[in-house]
């Protein structure tokens, strides 16, 4: 069990330009969660997975934003035309088991940097 | 709608003096609550957990956790703290989807 794995680590990139994280759950976990961090805040939930279906979707995630779990394996995170706004970590969890119940295991992050 | 608060932003404790970290939440029943912490530059780890039955939670690095029902608190509590403790910790709730409804945080700093 290698635990959750994201990519990259950091990304700096320049308004307007898009961005696509990956997020590699442990394995056989059929939950999949995306998160983003601001400083100073606790994470804020974005959206999530079963398997390979989207289930929910948080008012945070603007058109720009969107997110895929091709096959219930891994998931990308891509934002277009990045605002200096998207700022943030982005953090994934994955768990298995029933909803509520369930411990999310989370991955060390993606810090993006919009300049 | 639900929501969990973490009272205080930052608290500053000495090494070997015990810890209570604050934690209050919102929900229409009973929410499972999490403990996390988060080290500079790494994920959350979980703590503790509580979803029923015994109220006195016990977690990894000594810590453990209270839920009480009329306070709609879960404080989280370790005896005698080292300095490895410093980090953020957060306050999780969970909804019935799963997701988790995290508060502010709270900043530990352990002064030698």
């Amino acid at each position: 069990d290698t635990g959750v794995s994201q990519n990259p680590r950091h990304k700096i990139t320049k308004r307007g330009q898009n961005v696509t994280f990956r997020c590699d759950p442990i394995s056989e976990h059929n939950r999949l969660y995306w998160y983003r961090q601001t400083l100073g805040q606790g994470p804020e939930f974005l959206t999530y997975f079963q398997n390979e279906a989207q289930l929910e979707k948080s008012r945070l995630l603007s058109d720009r934003f969107s997110a895929e779990r091709p096959k219930g394996s891994f998931s990308t995170l891509e934002i277009q035309r990045t605002e200096q706004g998207d700022s943030a970590m982005y953090l994934c969890a994955s768990s298995y088991g029933t909803a509520s119940r369930e411990t999310q295991y989370f991955g060390p992050g993606t810090r993006l940097l919009v300049l | 709608a639900q929501s969990v608060t973490q009272p205080d932003i930052h608290i500053t404790v000495s090494e070997g003096a015990s810890l209570e970290l604050r934690c209050n939440y919102s929900y229409g029943a009973t929410p499972y609550l999490f403990w996390y912490v988060q080290s500079p530059g790494q994920g959350l780890q979980l703590l503790l957990k509580y979803f029923s039955g015994d109220t006195l939670v016990q977690g990894i690095k000594g810590f453990e956790a209270e839920f009480k029902r009329s306070q709609s608190s879960f404080n989280l509590r370790k005896p005698s703290v080292h300095w490895s403790d410093a980090a953020e910790y957060f306050c999780a709730g969970s909804s019935n989807t799963g997701k988790l409804i995290f508060g502010q945080g709270t900043t530990l700093q352990v002064k030698p």
